[in-house]
């Protein structure tokens, strides 16, 4: 059974600060991997998507992997109260579906 | 360039009633994607199109949900007997062969009282 595990939250950080929401996953045949923003009622908004080792920078976004620890990480930096949502993590074989973690949960305090 | 759409937004209907939602893709995908998301959850992968093929469907529950997608645009799911449990809300995804992103429609949300 292929696993996306994520902290649940809330994770609470001041406006301005970096928010940092980690990920890991089980299936090593992984090759796909992306982070979605849902906000309240609303579906999942795709932010960022990466499929190589190391950093991708997406204006205030950063996402990290790393396929050895099966671990994949999205930085915000400069947090916005616009920012508050669910953080979905998703991997997925190339082209085929996505595998979903439970979310993390933002909250910025202005 | 539009998006996913996806009808109704809202449903509500009795246990043991029937329901149907309706999904046109992105133009020009090739795979269709359903998720179920039940609140709290991350969304699960109900069924994988490919053109008018079935790629995925291990996680449909097929004594009550079917799906199809004939001319390999549009997409029906529909749920005959619900139950309490299928409130959920219904997202359709799409994308391209050679884009792996997939992008989702605003869902249908569905209450089974």
């Amino acid at each position: 059974q292929k696993e996306v595990e994520q902290n649940s939250g809330p994770l609470s950080v001041p406006e301005g600060a970096i928010a940092s929401l980690n990920c890991t996953y089980s299936d090593r045949g992984s090759q796909s991997f992306f982070w979605y923003r849902q906000y309240s009622g609303k579906s999942p908004e795709l932010i960022m998507s990466i499929y190589s080792n190391g950093d991708k920078e997406d204006g205030r976004f950063t996402a990290q992997l790393n396929k050895a620890s099966q671990y994949v990480s999205l930085l915000i930096r400069d947090s916005q109260p616009s920012d508050s949502a669910t953080y979905l993590c998703a991997v997925s074989e190339y082209g085929n579906k996505l595998v979903f973690g439970a979310g993390t949960i933002l909250r910025v305090k202005s | 360039e539009a998006g996913v759409a996806q009808s109704p937004r809202y449903k509500i209907i009795e246990k043991r009633q029937s329901v149907a939602f309706w999904c046109n893709p992105i133009s020009g995908h090739a795979t269709l994607y359903w998720y179920q998301q039940i609140l709290g959850q991350g969304p699960k992968l109900l069924i994988q199109f490919q053109n008018n093929g079935v790629v995925d469907d291990s996680q449909l529950p097929k004594d009550r949900f079917s799906a199809e997608r004939l001319k390999g645009v549009d997409s029906t799911l529909k749920i005959q007997p619900a139950k309490l449990e299928d409130s959920a809300v219904y997202l359709c995804a799409s994308n391209s062969r050679t884009v792996y992103e997939q992008y989702f429609g605003p869902g249908t949300r569905l209450t089974v009282t």
